[in-house]
């Protein structure tokens, strides 16, 4: 099993561009997570899903979009990337039920000019 | 709103020594708290969780933390680092999202640095 997978791992864009992350998992869970990790925050949610076809917003959502067409997976757009967007970005999954653990992805490093 | 403090940015331990990372939380029931670690370019691992019983929960790699209700605390121990330990460390606590999902609060990390 991958586990939770991420493309790409870095990539640059320009202030304005328009970019989409994947984030892939192959545990059949539920629940699908968007975080960004900026130095000295910790993690922030962005987006969350619950399933497939919902979503639903997190801590830090403006300027995302996410979508979950399929349940293993779950993209993250930036639609006109601005400067502070730019960021460390996590994918994350769990599964109902009482262990309440998230499984993380290996990360996306992305940087706007 | 649930909330967590990590108070020290930066520790520096010598390899061998005993090492005590800090957690504080807010949270108005009985929480569930954990610890991640992030080595240097990945993402995180789970080290240990605590959900209720036992208040010093065993994890990986050596790993212990003690829940202390009373000080609204979930510090992690172990008792000799190994070079390999350097890493970013979270604590986190979680919480209910709209529609069940599982939310965490991370608290904003401890960066392990360790001495030879």
């Amino acid at each position: 099993n991958a586990g939770v997978t991420q493309t790409p791992k870095f990539r640059v864009l320009k202030t304005g561009q328009s970019m989409t992350l994947l984030c892939a998992q192959d545990m059949n869970h539920e629940y699908m997570y968007w975080y960004r990790q900026d130095p000295g925050m910790g993690l922030r949610l962005i987006h969350y899903s619950v399933g497939e076809g919902t979503t639903a917003k997190g801590e830090v959502p403006d300027g995302y979009n996410v979508s979950r067409l399929k349940k293993q997976n779950f993209l993250l757009g930036l639609e006109s990337a601005a400067p502070s967007q730019t960021s460390v970005y996590f994918c994350a999954s769990s599964y109902p039920g009482s262990n309440r653990i998230q499984f993380f992805g290996p990360g996306t490093r992305l940087t706007v000019l | 709103a649930q909330s967590v403090t990590q108070p020290d940015i930066h520790i520096t331990v010598s390899e061998g020594a005993s090492l005590e990372l800090r957690c504080n939380y807010s949270y108005g029931a009985t929480p569930y708290l954990f610890w991640y670690v992030q080595s240097p370019g990945q993402g995180l691992q789970l080290l240990l969780k605590y959900f209720s019983g036992d208040t010093l929960v065993q994890g990986i790699k050596g790993f212990e933390a003690e829940f202390k209700r009373s000080q609204s605390s979930f510090n992690l121990r172990k008792p000799s680092v190994h070079w390999s330990d350097a890493a970013e460390y979270f604590c986190a606590v979680w919480s209910d999202l709209r529609g069940g999902a599982d939310g965490l609060t991370f608290g904003k990390g401890t960066h392990l640095i360790i001495q030879p």
